[in-house]
C-alpha cells in the first residue's frame, strides 16, 4: 500500500499570512494514463471534508484562489496564500493512483495563533 | 445540487450486524463509481470500499474484506455498504463519497 506521510501534523498561523502543507508519498504516483491522482481535502470542525484539489493542482469549483497545489512525483505541496478564519480545520493529501487501497495523510490541523 | 445522504447507522454490540444506506441525488448516479470512508472519533480518514459504477466490481480495505459488502441499486440511486461481524475498531463516522461530493455521515458504535 502507498503510505502518505504529511508535515507537518500541526500548523498554527496568524490571519493573512501564507501556509504550506506538505505530503510525501512512499512510490510515484504518476499512473499509466500519465496522470498524478493526488487530491487534497478540508475538514472543518463537525464538517464532512471537502476536496479542495484534484489531480494535484486543479482546484474543485466554489474553491478560493488563496489554495493551491502542486508537486510532481512524491512530493506534493498545499498552499494557502493567506490564511483566513474560515481555514481552520484538517487538511488531508488523498492517492488514488495505486489503488486499493485509496490512502489518505495523517492530516494537518490548521490553526490560527 | 448534489447531495448523499447516509442513513443506518446505530449502537451494535460486537459480532453484529448493520445495513448502511447512502441516498445520492443531483448527479447521474450511475456514472459514477462510488465509495465508503469513515473516521473513527478523533482520528484520520480511512477509505473502506469502493464499487464501480455499473456495480460490476468492488474493491475493500483489508481491514472490513470478508466482513463488509459494498452493493448499489441504480434504479434507487442508492448505495449499501452491509457490515457483518462487527468489531469495536470499526466505531466511526461513515461517509459515501464520490471523492468530489460527501454525504454528512452516519455514526456506528460498535460496543457492548
Amino acid at each position: 500500500d502507498v503510505v502518505m506521510t504529511q508535515s507537518p501534523l500541526s500548523l498554527p498561523v496568524t490571519l493573512g499570512q501564507p501556509a504550506s502543507i506538505s505530503c510525501r508519498s512512499s512510490q510515484s504516483l504518476v499512473g499509466g494514463d500519465g496522470n498524478t491522482y493526488l487530491d487534497w481535502f478540508q475538514q472543518r470542525p463537525g464538517q464532512s471534508p471537502r476536496r479542495l484539489i484534484y489531480k494535484v493542482s486543479n482546484r474543485d469549483s466554489g474553491v478560493p484562489d488563496r489554495f493551491s497545489g502542486s508537486g510532481s512525483g512524491t512530493d506534493f505541496t498545499l498552499k494557502i496564500s493567506r490564511v483566513e478564519a474560515e481555514d481552520v480545520g484538517v487538511y488531508y493529501c488523498m492517492q488514488g493512483t495505486h489503488w486499493p487501497p485509496w490512502t489518505f495523510g495523517q492530516g494537518t490541523k490548521v490553526e490560527i495563533k | 445540487q448534489v447531495q448523499l445522504v447516509e442513513s443506518g447507522g446505530g449502537v451494535v454490540q460486537p459480532g453484529r450486524s448493520l445495513r448502511l444506506s447512502c441516498a445520492a441525488s443531483g448527479f447521474t448516479f450511475s456514472k459514477y463509481g462510488i465509495h465508503w470512508v469513515r473516521q473513527a472519533p478523533g482520528k484520520g480518514l480511512e477509505w473502506v470500499a469502493v464499487i464501480l459504477s455499473d456495480g460490476s466490481n468492488e474493491k475493500y480495505a483489508d481491514s472490513v474484506k470478508g466482513r463488509f459488502t459494498i452493493s448499489r441499486d441504480n434504479s434507487k440511486n442508492t448505495l449499501y455498504l452491509q457490515m457483518n461481524s462487527l468489531r469495536v475498531e470499526d466505531t466511526a463516522m461513515y461517509y459515501c463519497s464520490v471523492f468530489e461530493y460527501w454525504g454528512q455521515g452516519t455514526l456506528v458504535t460498535v460496543s457492548s
